[in-house]
């Protein structure tokens, strides 16, 4: 069963708007959340992270929010460009070894983001 | 060349074939990993090493044969592989093994078996 779930495969929005994409999560031991984002023909690139003792973490253009309890995170990209355009993969680790590994990364399917000018 | 390299970045092979990916990092990072995207899955971890010993095999069939000869390289050996083995196969690498460790990706091996 998927541990990390990103279930809105595609979004599309309007250049200059909000882009905010979703993901759950199902394993409360995980504590560190992480977006990466793909080219095609490329490998996905790190963009941003959070631990699980923040709810919020801004940088630039692109912030992730965290819900703990709700065992949710989004990552809104304000204002979206169209080289924002991608897939975006919203991974999870656990500092602490609980049945899975230790610190390994557990992906979702990834979101398709199409930024429109 | 910085960051994380692969080679090929395509290859075809059929069943009876043996054929080898390589992965090369540049940024003195401990820890590498290899992962397998098949079409709409998530990324999946098959092996992870750190300071050049596998410490983990996520249950990945003895058709792929991991070797990490020094900690900047990392190959897959393939053999016998089924046409279900086709997919995208990435290499990372991290500074050390861990959770606040991020990751960094090669392009990626792009893999059909006939």
């Amino acid at each position: 069963d998927q541990q990390v779930k990103q279930n809105s495969p595609s979004l599309s929005v309007q250049e200059g708007r909000i882009s905010i994409l979703n993901c759950d999560y199902t394993n409360s031991m995980f504590d560190y959340f992480l977006w990466y984002k793909k080219y095609p023909a490329e490998g996905p690139t790190f963009l941003i992270s959070i631990s699980s003792i923040k709810d919020k973490n801004e940088d630039g253009r692109f912030t992730v929010f965290l819900n703990k309890s709700a065992k949710h995170l989004s990552l809104h990209i304000v204002p979206s460009q169209p080289g924002d355009s991608a897939v975006y993969f919203c991974a999870a680790s656990a500092s602490m070894n609980y049945g899975g590994s230790q610190g390994n990364l557990i992906f979702g399917k990834g979101t398709k983001l199409s930024v429109k000018p | 060349e910085t960051g994380v390299t692969q080679t090929p970045r395509h290859l075809v092979m059929g069943m009876t074939n043996k054929k080898s990916l390589k992965c090369e990092q540049h940024l003195g990072h401990n820890a590498m990993y290899w992962y397998k995207q098949s079409a709409k899955k998530p990324l999946e971890l098959m092996f992870v090493y750190s300071l050049e010993e596998r410490v983990e095999n996520n249950s990945v069939p003895s058709r792929f044969s991991p070797e990490c000869p020094n900690s900047s390289h990392l190959f897959l050996h393939l053999h016998t592989l089924q046409p279900e083995d086709s997919a995208l196969y990435l290499c990372a690498s991290s500074q050390e093994r861990g959770a606040y460790n991020e990751q960094f990706f090669g392009p990626g091996t792009r893999l059909t078996v006939l």
